[in-house]
């Protein structure tokens, strides 16, 4: 079956750790993106490939990092600078080619703070 | 820029009547527009989107969306809710040549028995 994992599921974090967070796609797309989603906000953009080894930061990037070395994994990082990291974390795919595509999106990671 | 405004935040409707979700954006260039749904601690899925053509368009589950272009509005409407359809409705905008989807606040669908 074709689509998008994340992993883990849930996800705790300490004070002043760094946790990273999943995401793999076997849809053969070229574009992926990573949103947080806070009650009553929507969704957000934090950052977003178009391409392998490229990446551009989205509106709320500070306290993220990502990676995009290969095109079926696209892993965030939230490092300690974020200082409200507690979210559902929802990773999205599409082929990337600028005409109105479909997002396909995984099953979300709930990152919470011990 | 773009910006999407989902006047309700929550819709209570009783099963077997119709339902109107409202959608309005703003935008200086043309855009794609999007309505995706959300179950319960699930990703979101595209239940329709409106590219080019008729006005009209008709998405999963019996949904169907009008885009108004002197109103600026994408209103997703269904002549009969089931309980099943208790979710969290997201309307969107990308512009054109763009991958970027700007997402509404979400209007939360409640089906009363």
């Amino acid at each position: 079956d074709g689509g998008i994992t994340q992993s883990p599921k849930y996800l705790f974090r300490k004070e002043g750790q760094n946790v990273t967070l999943s995401c793999e796609q076997n849809l053969n797309h070229d574009a992926m993106y990573w949103y947080r989603q806070d009650p009553g906000q929507g969704l957000r953009l934090i950052y977003y490939s178009q391409i392998v080894n490229d990446f551009q930061k989205g509106d709320i990037a500070e306290g993220y990092s990502v990676s995009r070395e290969k095109k079926e994994s696209f892993p965030l990082t939230v490092t300690s600078a974020q200082k409200n990291p507690t979210a559902f974390y929802l990773c999205a795919s599409s082929m990337g080619r600028r005409v109105g595509e479909t997002q396909y999106f995984g099953p979300g990671t709930r990152l919470l703070v011990l | 820029a773009q910006s999407v405004t989902q006047l309700d935040s929550q819709v209570p409707v009783f099963e077997e009547a119709p339902v109107e979700l409202r959608c309005n954006y703003s935008s200086s260039v043309s855009v794609y527009l999007f309505w995706y749904v959300q179950y319960p601690n699930q990703g979101l899925q595209l239940l329709l989107k409106y590219l080019s053509g008729s006005t009209l368009v008709k998405g999963i589950n019996g949904f169907e969306a009008e885009f108004n272009k002197s109103q600026t509005s994408f209103h997703l409407r269904k002549p009969s809710v089931h309980i099943s359809d208790t979710a969290e409705y997201f309307c969107a905008v990308s512009p054109l040549r763009d991958d970027k989807i700007i997402f509404g606040k979400g209007t939360r669908l409640h089906i009363l028995p």
